[in-house]
């Protein structure tokens, strides 16, 4: 079942703009990730954060993670036409080492 | 290989018949998962394996999926008398370190009962 469930749903915004999206799971977690995937092709990996982590860089992209909250946000800065896709977070329980996508934030990013 | 490959890339087969899909992880990567994803919805978990351990099988929606991978290597996910509700896209992915790492997905199999 969806552990995650990703919020917007959908987001408009301007070439150059920043995006952010959030995540809020239910149950204690190993680590999140957080993939793309463009127009129902492949998933791409984007980044991973641990339990014990509060924050990581990537490029464009940053990723925060609450645990107290059971929450999680991408940030992308600068936005481009090319980061236009849906963004999924999966949460990886402490326990067994499968894991479990969202519901998706649909991207969109106007030239 | 390089990455995660699975094949068939398409399959369309009629109500009843039996479906293989077949998955080649990233060398070397001990965990792998079975997903399925509908159309404008995350992936759905359905079954992972560490080596050739089938760890969990508690996504598979009925007994008639099962999964196998024998040699800890290539998995096979096999559908047995399809129904059109089966139809969706299949994706493996597979991990280093049991899933404590990130997951590296295919491009899927799309499968369409007819």
């Amino acid at each position: 079942s969806q552990q995650g469930e990703e919020d917007p749903q959908a987001l408009s915004i301007q070439e150059g703009e920043n995006a952010t999206m959030n995540c809020s799971y239910k149950t204690s977690i190993n680590n999140l990730q957080w993939y793309r995937q463009n127009s129902g092709r492949g998933l791409v990996h984007l980044i991973l954060i641990r339990s014990n982590e509060r924050e990581k860089h990537s490029g464009r992209l940053r990723v925060t993670l609450d645990t107290s909250k059971k929450s999680s946000s991408l940030l992308i800065t600068a936005s481009r036409a090319a980061d236009t896709a849906s963004y999924f977070c999966a949460t990886a329980r402490e326990t067994g080492n499968q894991f479990y996508f969202g519901t998706g934030t649909s991207l969109t990013v106007i030239p | 290989g390089a990455g995660v490959s699975q094949s068939p890339r398409y399959k369309v087969t009629k109500r009843g018949q039996d479906v293989a899909l077949r998955c080649d992880p990233i060398s070397g990567h001990v965990s792998l998962y079975w997903y399925r994803q509908a159309l404008g919805q995350g992936p759905e978990f359905l079954t992972y394996f560490n080596y050739e351990a089938q760890q969990d099988k508690s996504g598979l929606p009925n007994d008639r999926f099962s999964a196998e991978r024998p040699e800890g290597s290539i998995s096979t996910l096999t559908i047995q008398r399809t129904e059109q509700r089966d139809s969706a896209m299949y994706r493996c992915a597979s991990s280093t370190r049991q899933g404590r790492a990130e997951a590296f997905f295919g491009q899927g199999t799309r499968l369409t009962v007819v």
